[in-house]
């Protein structure tokens, strides 16, 4: 079936550590997302890619870092300086980046730093 | 992206039609008006999307007025399994979130 995976459902980290949460999809679809949701809160945008090998910032990109060397694959790192990491992830993706397309999320990675 | 008004929480009886509203006064010409839901602790589901005309598929229907301003969504026959946040977005991609309305069904 085709769809986009989120790994691992749910992860633990010490606070200093990077953490890097990981998204596929087998749709072959062009643009791919990470999202932010904090309890109560609509979704905030990270980090987005249009096309392999390019990204763009998104609302709340300081601590993260992302990578889109395939098409299939566009993992997001938490880094030690994003200040307040524990949230739920989201990924999503697109056909293509531009509009007149429905979005595909996984299901969420919940990070949890202690 | 246009900035988006939802009601924070709606209630609705099992069976009867869910009509959500969606205020997009300063929505432009080539900006898509979008519909997903959240299910708690889950990622979010398309329903539905436009820019000009109505739109029905299997789940909903779509309700733009004529100067694009507003939008409704309608579940026909809401389910307990349609409580979920629903969120109206009216934009391009990447998607802008809003925080959506809590719309609870009841027996």
């Amino acid at each position: 079936d085709g769809g986009i995976t989120q790994s691992p459902k749910y992860l633990f980290r010490k606070e200093g550590q990077n953490v890097t949460l990981s998204c596929e999809q087998n749709l072959n679809h062009d643009a791919m997302y990470w999202y932010r949701q904090d309890p109560g809160q609509g979704l905030r945008l990270i980090y987005y890619s249009q096309i392999v090998n390019d990204f763009q910032k998104g609302d709340i990109a300081e601590g993260y870092s992302v990578s889109r060397e395939k098409k299939e694959s566009f993992p997001l790192t938490v880094t030690s300086a994003q200040k307040n990491p524990t949230a739920f992830y989201l990924c999503a993706s697109t056909l293509s980046g531009t509009s007149n397309t429905e979005a595909f999320f996984g299901q969420g990675t919940r990070l949890t730093v202690v | 992206d246009a900035k988006t008004t939802q009601p924070p929480s709606m209630d609705c009886a099992e069976g009867r039609a869910a009509n959500l509203p969606c205020n997009h006064s300063t929505i432009s010409g080539n900006e898509y008006v979008y519909w997903y839901r959240q299910i708690h602790s889950q990622g979010p589901q398309y329903i539905i999307h436009g820019l000009k005309n109505n739109e029905t598929n299997e789940m909903a229907s779509l309700i733009i007025t004529e100067d694009r301003k507003s939008s409704t969504l309608i579940l026909p026959h809401a389910t307990l399994r349609d409580t979920a946040v629903y969120y109206c977005i009216a934009g391009n991609t990447p998607l802008v979130f809003g925080k959506g309305t809590r719309l609870s069904v009841i027996a």
